[in-house]
């Protein structure tokens, strides 16, 4: 079965520049999440969608962040204009909402912001 | 304050020795507890969890984790390690009546020959 799909894997770009990273959650999963690891904070829960619904945006960083889910099998995280602290890895995991912490992780798609 | 704590930030053992990794965590009740893996330019991997019950429980991978309520821990063990076990460790919480998981700073493991 196809695991959680992100892209791009990588992305470069100037800083004012929009970005957009895309998601496709394992087929079935009802759960949503798009995390930002870095070296100075770790793991940070940025957004979280429950049936395509956005349920918790407390962890998007600013207002030049925002996140979409249009239907089931995909979800976009965009930044608009782009900074060089946002320069991380962004990944999107999916679960089952009765799983209580079971997720399953993309790659991450490694975002360089210049 | 709800927190996750992994003491250790860089742990090296040779192959074929045992690894333990420690986790403690600070919640009001106890929460769900995990184990994630993440191998280099990868996503994280579920390693095992424990929700109630058998204290002891069982990973993928050959890995155990022990959950003591007393000392609020959850440590991971393995017996003998390989070396494709090289990878960072993240110990994470999620409240019993939230969906919310909270992960510690993780803990690079190094594995010599």
């Amino acid at each position: 079965d196809a695991g959680v799909i992100q892209s791009p894997r990588h992305e470069v770009t100037e800083m004012g520049q929009e970005v957009t990273l895309r998601c496709k959650p394992i087929s079935g999963h009802n759960s949503l999440f798009w995390y930002r690891q870095t070296m100075m904070r770790g793991l940070e829960l940025l957004i979280y969608f429950n049936n395509n619904v956005p349920i918790d945006d407390s962890g998007m960083p600013e207002d030049r962040f925002s996140a979409k889910m249009p239907n089931a099998s995909f979800s976009t995280l965009k930044i608009q204009p782009s900074e060089p602290r946002d320069s991380a890895v962004y990944f999107c995991a999916s679960s089952l909402a009765s799983s209580h912490g079971e997720l399953f992780f993309g790659e991450g798609s490694r975002l360089t912001v210049l | 304050a709800q927190s996750v704590t992994q003491p250790d930030i860089h742990i090296t053992v040779s192959e074929g020795a045992s690894l333990e990794l420690r986790c403690n965590y600070s919640y009001g009740a106890t929460p769900y507890l995990f184990w994630y893996v993440q191998s280099p330019g990868q996503g994280l991997q579920l390693l095992l969890k424990y929700f109630s019950g058998d204290t002891l429980v069982q990973g993928i991978k050959g890995f155990e984790a022990e959950f003591k309520r007393s000392q609020s821990s959850f440590n991971l063990r393995k017996p003998s390690v390989h070396w494709s076990d090289a990878a960072e460790y993240f110990c994470a919480v999620a409240p019993r009546n939230d969906y919310k998981l909270s992960f510690g700073a993780g803990t690079t493991v190094t594995v010599r020959a």
